[in-house]
């Protein structure tokens, strides 16, 4: 089992829906967790850190599920702006300065 | 405020042949990542440096990779002898501080091609 899963997608929604995404994660030591935002040809750019209660920012909400070991993104009102790739990244339990990177989710947001 | 620089952007090489990447982190930040991404792949961890000493190289490939850090600033990546399975996107990043609850800054990536 990888020690970041995510579903590649892609995902294909029209504007104005909501979307959301999973990933898993296989050490229940681990204790960070994000979702970076990458471009096509462009470097990973965080979007949000995931706490123990859930966060949100925007149109965007993250979870994080311990028991059954997998964080979450919710996207509301999607706009073409955020069509990109959306990578889980968990730190390396026993490493804390170590990320593990998921293979992204592909979205794709259209008019 | 200038951000995480990387040079070249693009660097075509013959197989065989040294190559060495540049990393220029942001001011201020002590920790600097090395990451490679082949196409369609997510990020490979390669190396980072706390300061300038690597606690962690575990995500070398191969002795043919090596990297230093100097006066807690630039970083170069070098591979020898550069290998047609070395094409890949090479990504730095750096942090305020090493630590997973630190945000890595990443730069734009040096794009490698052997052929």
């Amino acid at each position: 089992r990888k020690e970041v899963e995510q579903d590649p997608g892609p995902f294909n929604v029209p504007e104005g829906a909501t979307v959301a995404f999973n990933c898993t994660y296989s050490n229940s030591a681990s204790q960070s967790f994000f979702w970076y935002r990458q471009d096509c040809r462009k470097e990973p750019k965080l979007l949000m850190s995931v706490y123990s209660s859930g966060n949100e920012d925007g149109r965007f909400t993250a979870q994080l599920n311990r028991a059954s070991q997998y964080i979450s993104l919710l996207i509301r009102d999607s706009k073409l702006s955020d069509s990109a790739t959306y990578l889980c990244v968990v730190n390396s339990a026993g490493n804390n300065r170590k990320l593990i990177w998921g293979l992204g989710t592909s979205l794709a947001v259209n008019p | 405020g200038a951000g995480v620089s990387q040079s070249p952007s693009n660097k075509v090489t013959e197989k065989g042949k040294d190559v060495e990447l540049r990393c220029d982190p942001i001011s201020g930040h002590t920790a600097l990542y090395w990451y490679r991404q082949s196409l369609g792949q997510g990020l490979e961890f390669l190396i980072y440096f706390q300061g300038n000493s690597a606690p962690d190289k575990s995500g070398l490939p191969s002795d043919r990779f090596s990297a230093e850090r100097t006066g807690g600033s630039v970083s170069t990546l070098t591979i020898q002898r550069t290998q047609q399975e070395d094409s890949a996107v090479y990504l730095c990043a750096s942090s305020l501080r090493a630590g997973s609850q630190e945000t890595q800054y990443f730069g734009p990536g040096t794009r490698l091609l052997v052929l």
